[in-house]
Parts: C-alpha cells; structure tokens; sequence
C-alpha cells in the first residue's frame, strides 16, 4: 500500500457525460501527478499540482481540468467524454518537487465510456 | 527530448533462473532513472531508483538495476526468478527540463517466469 487513494475504483459512464476522479496524497506530500494509462498511448503524464498550485502539464486534453485543494486532495475532472478516454487513470504524490523524489501511485481509476 | 525505450515487449524466463529486463534511455543532463511494477488490476509499485552514485542500485523483492552511462541503459535485474514476479515492469526518467516533475515511461516489459 502506497498511501495514496484513489476514488472511485471503477467507473462506467456515456458518451458526452462529465465525472470527477479523487485523489488523495501521502500524508505530508505537496505534489500530486496524473496520469493516465491507455492501451495505444501507454503511460502519460497529464498534469502536475504542487501545494495547490499548478505545477506543469503534459498530454491533457482542454477537456480535462483538475485542481488540488487546500487540504491537497486533488480531483481529475473529465467532460465531454468520448469513447477514446476510456483509460486508467493514475495519481501519484511525492513530498516536495525535486527530480530525485520517489513518485508513489495510486490503485487507479478505471474509466469505461459507453 | 527525453525519452525511454523497453526494446522487448516480454521476457520469458524459468523460476530459478536469472531474469533481465531492458532499458535504455535518452535525455539531456544527469538522469534520474526508475523501474516500477505493475500487477494485473493493480497500481504502480516502486522498486528502485538511480540517482547518482553506485552504477548498481538495489531494490525491493531482491531486484537490482545497473546503471551504464555509456550504453545510456538501466538494465533491471534479479538473480533468480520467482513465478510471483510475473508481471508488467516499466522503466521511466524523470523529466528536469522546465523544472517539471513528470515521469516519462517506457511501453513497458511483460515479464512472464514459469515453473
């Protein structure tokens, strides 16, 4: 067990709906990352926040946001969804924001557009 | 760009046996290179990291990874494999360029030990 939790688990959804994945850090770790886990991309980077701030982005979609709140619990918001963003979804904490740090993961969401 | 390469997508190997999962990477400066551990329905598990130092870093679960700067490879390793490792291993650098934190991944190895 990492320490990080993810929820929900499982999600199955339609075509154009809009769901929130949730993500809990270690306790005491001021960066959160997203990623997501997809067949034909394989592992990518979506976004970065550090102590509620913005940290960096990757591959996410204008259709994807996410925020980290002041209790550094960070939420993934997906809308629009086509079948393509069918995908686990990973966050991942470390303490601060340097290269060396370990980033520890989540069990994942799994997402199922239909 | 940075980048990792997993040239194979699985190793087959025989319990007992010693087990080598390639690794090879691309990036500018000093690396920061990982090996991580993913069983079915499960999330990333961190094994080991090089940072600097000894080209030979040690893990959990008795893995090993050695770091060779000249080949630019990460080679992860264990000298005897068990059924239990079976599972899917990715490789990944730590991205420094614009002081951003993000884990690049290989495509990952599907390591598959029988008895």
């Amino acid at each position: 067990d990492s320490g990080v939790t993810q929820t929900p688990k499982h999600l199955i959804t339609a075509t154009g709906q809009r769901v929130t994945l949730r993500c809990s850090p270690r306790s005491g770790d001021l960066s959160v990352y997203w990623y997501q886990q997809s067949l034909d991309q394989g592992l990518q980077f979506l976004i970065q926040y550090y102590n509620g701030e913005e940290r960096a982005k990757g591959n996410i979609l204008e259709r994807f946001s996410a925020q980290q709140f002041p209790d550094l619990h960070s939420e993934l918001n997906l809308s629009s969804l086509e079948l393509g963003d069918s995908a686990l979804y990973f966050c991942a904490s470390s303490p601060r924001d340097y290269p060396i740090e370990t980033q520890y993961f989540g069990p994942g969401t799994r997402l199922l557009v239909l | 760009a940075q980048s990792v390469a997993q040239p194979e997508d699985q190793v087959n190997v025989a319990e007992g046996n010693p087990l080598t999962v390639k690794c090879t990477y691309s990036v500018s400066g000093n690396p920061y290179l990982f090996w991580y551990v993913q069983y079915p329905n499960r999330g990333l598990q961190f094994l080991l990291k090089y940072i600097t130092g000894d080209n030979l870093v040690k893990g959990s679960y008795g893995f090993e990874a050695e770091f060779n700067k000249s080949q630019t490879s990460f080679h992860l390793k264990k000298p005897s494999a068990l059924v239990s490792d079976s599972a899917l291993y990715f490789c990944a650098v730590r991205s420094i360029s614009g002081n951003t934190g993000k884990l690049i991944f290989g495509q990952g190895t599907t390591l598959q030990v029988k008895p």
